[in-house]
């Protein structure tokens, strides 16, 4: 099955400065990657998702990469505020409607004041 | 408001006390997910249901049970609690294809 490699596992940067995070995948079947946010004590949500045939989706500050032939993507946050401190988790999905994700263990963003 | 809901939020219970965790969507959402997540190991998938009376399992399906007679609802269910199922527990759910909606999260302790 599908395996998904996340890292760094915690990540402190300094307010204003740019934070990424990587991720590899397994099967090279996958075709969607979504990213979840998980503040403290609160449930994931979903912050941005890129499918197979885009190379690069972005968002305000947040944008993903992806290089399917390289099996891995990433996620960078430009500008970073206080309010993005939370653990990032990194999926992929091979089924053609989603319906089975497989997570990556987290990152743990704290933003420095 | 369209939202995911899961109950109880927290649980505490002994081993082998068998023991539902209830999930209800209000998105008519045909899929639905159950996940556990542990430190350090991200949320792994138990179960999921792609339509009513249709369910496969995800990762880590020993020891859990589900159940899809209605759309809105997918409860996850543990015949015979152990020790290392105690976990945080979310309940998701999606369109075809689309984002999945967290529910709050079922913490649950077995002693």
């Amino acid at each position: 099955g599908e395996n998904v490699e996340q890292h760094p596992s915690t990540l402190s940067v300094q307010e204003g400065d740019s934070a990424v995070i990587k991720c590899t995948y397994s099967d090279s079947a996958s075709n969607y990657f979504p990213w979840y946010k998980q503040e403290l004590g609160k449930r994931p949500q979903l912050i941005i998702d890129i499918r197979s045939n885009v190379g690069e989706k972005k968002d305000q500050r947040i944008a993903v990469t992806l290089n399917k032939t390289a099996k891995h993507f990433s996620l960078h946050i430009t500008e970073t505020q206080p309010e993005d401190s939370a653990v990032y988790f990194c999926a992929a999905s091979s089924r053609p409607r989603n319906e089975k994700l497989t997570f990556g263990t987290g990152t743990r963003l704290t933003i420095i004041p | 408001e369209a939202q995911v809901t899961q109950n109880p939020r927290y649980l505490i219970t002994v081993t082998g006390k068998k023991l539902t965790v209830t999930c209800s969507q209000n998105m008519n959402h045909e899929y639905m997910s159950w996940y556990r997540q542990d430190p350090g190991l991200g949320l792994r998938q138990i179960y999921y249901s792609m339509n009513v009376e249709v369910t496969d399992k995800g990762d880590v399906p020993e020891g859990y049970k589900v159940s899809r007679k209605e759309k809105r609802n997918f409860p996850l269910i543990l015949e015979s609690p152990s020790p290392n199922q105690t976990s945080l527990y979310f309940c998701a759910s999606s369109e075809r294809g689309g984002i999945q909606y967290f529910g709050a999260g079922t913490r649950l302790s077995v002693l």
